[in-house]
C-alpha cells in the first residue's frame, strides 16, 4: 500500500509560536524527503534522510528543523517562522536504491504563518 | 547539472481526447529516471509514470504512456480518453543516479495546468 501520511493536514501559526509537522511511512522505505511548495510552482526539496540520517540539506534556515526518529516517522520542527514561509509542506518516501526510486508523496500540511 | 523544462503552461482538453504534455531534459548523466506526477487541487502529488534511461520500451500504466525519445532527450506524457478527473496540475521530474551526491534530489519541471472539458 502506497501511502504516506501526514499531519496536521492545515496549521496557522504565529511568527513566535512553535509547532511540528509529522509525516509517517509505513511501506519500508529507507529515504524521507520534506519539500516546500509555493502556490503555482513546483516542489523544492529541504531535506533528505537516507537511512534515519541526513544526507541532503538544501541550505535551508535553521527556523526549520528536521528530525527522523525512526525509519517510519519524519518531522519537521517549526520555530519563528515568517509570513513568507507560508506554503504546502510535503513529505515523500522512497526506496534507498540505484537510479529511479519512486518518490511516494503524502497530502501535505498547509501551513500559514501570520 | 540537471534541468527539466516543460513549455506548456497550461492546457484544455475535451473529454474522451487524448492529450500529450511536453517535458524535455537536460543531463550529462548517463543513468536517470524520469518520471510523471499529478497534482490535484487538493495538493497531493500523485506518482504517474516512470522511465528510466536505460529501458528500451517506452513506459505505460492504464490510460498514461510515456513517449520516450533518448536522443531528442524528450520524455512526453501521453494521457488517453481525458476524464475529468485529469485536471489537474502535472510536473515532469528528473531523478539522479546514486553514484552522484544529488542522489534523493528529483529536479522538477515548471508544471503544465490542465483543463478538462465535458
Amino acid at each position: 500500500d502506497t501511502e504516506v501520511t501526514q499531519t496536521p493536514k492545515h496549521l496557522v501559526m504565529g511568527m513566535t509560536n512553535k509547532k511540528s509537522l509529522k509525516c509517517e511511512q509505513h511501506m519500508g522505505h529507507r529515504a524521507m524527503y520534506w519539500y516546500k511548495q509555493k502556490a503555482k510552482k513546483p516542489p523544492e526539496l529541504m531535506f533528505v534522510y537516507s537511512y534515519e540520517k541526513l544526507s541532503i540539506n538544501e541550505s535551508v534556515p535553521s527556523r526549520f528543523s528536521p528530525e527522523c526518529p525512526n525509519s517510519s516517522l519524519l518531522n519537521l520542527h517549526l520555530h519563528a517562522l515568517q509570513p513568507e514561509d507560508s506554503a504546502l509542506y510535503l513529505c515523500a518516501s522512497s526506496q534507498v536504491r540505484a537510479t529511479g526510486e519512486t518518490q511516494y508523496f503524502g497530502p501535505g500540511t498547509r501551513l500559514l504563518v501570520l | 547539472a540537471q534541468k527539466i523544462t516543460q513549455t506548456q503552461p497550461g492546457m484544455f482538453v475535451q473529454e474522451k481526447e487524448a492529450v500529450t504534455l511536453d517535458c524535455t531534459y537536460d543531463t550529462s548523466d548517463p543513468s536517470y529516471g524520469l518520471f510523471w506526477y499529478k497534482q490535484p487541487s487538493s495538493g497531493e502529488m500523485i506518482f504517474l509514470i516512470y522511465q528510466g534511461s536505460y529501458d528500451q520500451q517506452n513506459a505505460t500504466e492504464g490510460r498514461y504512456s510515456l513517449n520516450f525519445q533518448k536522443a531528442r532527450k524528450s520524455a512526453n506524457l501521453v494521457i488517453s480518453a481525458s476524464q475529468l478527473g485529469d485536471s489537474a496540475m502535472y510536473f515532469c521530474a528528473m531523478g539522479a543516479p546514486m553514484t552522484t551526491d544529488s542522489w534523493g534530489k528529483l529536479q522538477f519541471g515548471a508544471g503544465t495546468q490542465v483543463v478538462v472539458t465535458p
